[in-house]
Order: C-alpha cells, then structure tokens, then sequence
C-alpha cells in the first residue's frame, strides 16, 4: 500500500530560524514529488521534485529528493510570519497518475 | 487568468441527504481532480476526469460519484450522506490528465449533521 509520512507533524519557530520539513514515502512507480503549502484552504504549489540530488530553490525555501533513501526535504531559511502554513508532499504515480498527499506538517513562525 | 473555482463554499447537510459540488477549471485545463481533506486523514484522492471520462479513482465507496462535462466543469455527487463525510472538498485542475501540477480551488466546506 502507497504511504506517505511527514514529520514532524506541527512545529513552532521563530521569526528568523531555519526549519526543515521531512516528507519519505513508500510507493509503487514513483514519478515525481511535488511539494504544497496550504494557508487556507486551496494548497498552492511549490516545488516539483523528479531527480535526486537536484535541489530546488524559489527564494528562501529549497527542497531536495532522494530517490534511494526514498525521502525529500524542504528547507525555509530565515522564516517569516508568511510562511505559516500545512506543508504538504505528494508524491505521484505514474500508470495511475495518482497523488498521495502526506497529512502535512503545521508551521507556525512567531514574531 | 482566473484561477479554479468552487461552489458553494459552504454546505450543511444531514444524515441519509445527498450533495452535489461543483468545481470550474483553470481555463484551458481539461483534468479536474477531487480530493477530501479531514484532520485525521489528511488530503485523500477520489477521482480524476479527463475529457468527460474518470480516469483514476481512490479507495473511497460508490456514495462518492462525479462527472465532468464538454466545458470541463465537474461535479462529485456524494449520497446518503454520513457524519464521517464532513470535510473540506478540494478539487484541482490540470492542463492534461497526469499532469505533475495541479492547480486548487478554495473547497467547499461540507458538514453533515
């Protein structure tokens, strides 16, 4: 079965830190994974991740994927009070074409 | 471009009722995919359309349908409406079926009562 673990599940930092979000997974005809952050309701998209060892950058979030050790990791650099939020990954299937979501980690960055 | 939209965002409903939700894509997309998202389970697929056909579907029961029509807006029709169905209903949109990014729409809240 296609499983999906976050951790940690919810974290509290301050405005400045550096935090590190896991995503590793378990599932038949990997394709990609993509990475979400959901304020509200509707997730928006970050990253999409399909090559090991190839980190993806966009500001002061990063993310990275290794396919071996079948985990990816998403980095956020000196955080902001914006950057509160589910962080969610969702590796995809191909053949199927599904995405599993992760249950997300909940960042909440203090001033 | 306007992004995806759902209506109504809001919904009450009761044990043993049925819902209909709909959700309009990014134009130009053709693929809406429907997810459920609970604290307990997080963000779950049910299905995916493309040109009016369904063509993923997750684990969830036959109470859970939807379509899509020529103009690529969807609906999912959920029936005899359980307390356990209470969830937000994100659905997403895609350009092509499979496509590695998905657009959301802001949900529809829907509590069963």
């Amino acid at each position: 079965e296609d499983k999906v673990v976050q951790s940690p599940l919810s974290l509290v930092v301050h405005e400045g830190d550096t935090v590190t979000l896991n995503c590793s997974y378990e599932v038949t005809n990997f394709r990609s994974l993509l990475w979400y952050k959901q304020e509200k309701k509707a997730p928006t998209f970050l990253f999409m991740l399909t090559s090991s060892g190839i980190e993806k950058k966009s500001g002061r979030l990063s993310s990275i994927l290794d396919k071996k050790e079948l985990f990816s990791i998403l980095n956020i650099t000196a955080t902001q009070t914006g950057d509160s939020a589910v962080y969610l990954c969702a590796p995809t299937t191909s053949g199927t074409y599904k995405y599993i979501f992760g249950t997300g980690t909940r960042l909440k960055v203090l001033a | 471009k306007a992004g995806v939209t759902q209506t109504p965002r809001y919904l009450i409903k009761t044990r043993g009722q049925q819902v209909t939700l709909s959700c309009s894509p990014i134009s130009g997309h053709r693929s809406v995919s429907w997810y459920q998202q609970t604290p307990g389970q997080g963000l779950q697929f049910l299905f995916e359309y493309f040109s009016e056909t369904q063509r993923n579907k997750g684990n969830f029961p036959g109470r859970f349908s939807g379509r899509q029509f020529s103009n690529s807006r969807s609906e999912m029709n959920v029936s005899t409406l359980e307390l356990g169905d209470s969830a937000l209903y994100l659905c997403a949109s895609s350009f092509i079926q499979g496509s590695l990014e998905q657009y959301f729409g802001p949900g529809t809240r829907l509590t069963v009562t």
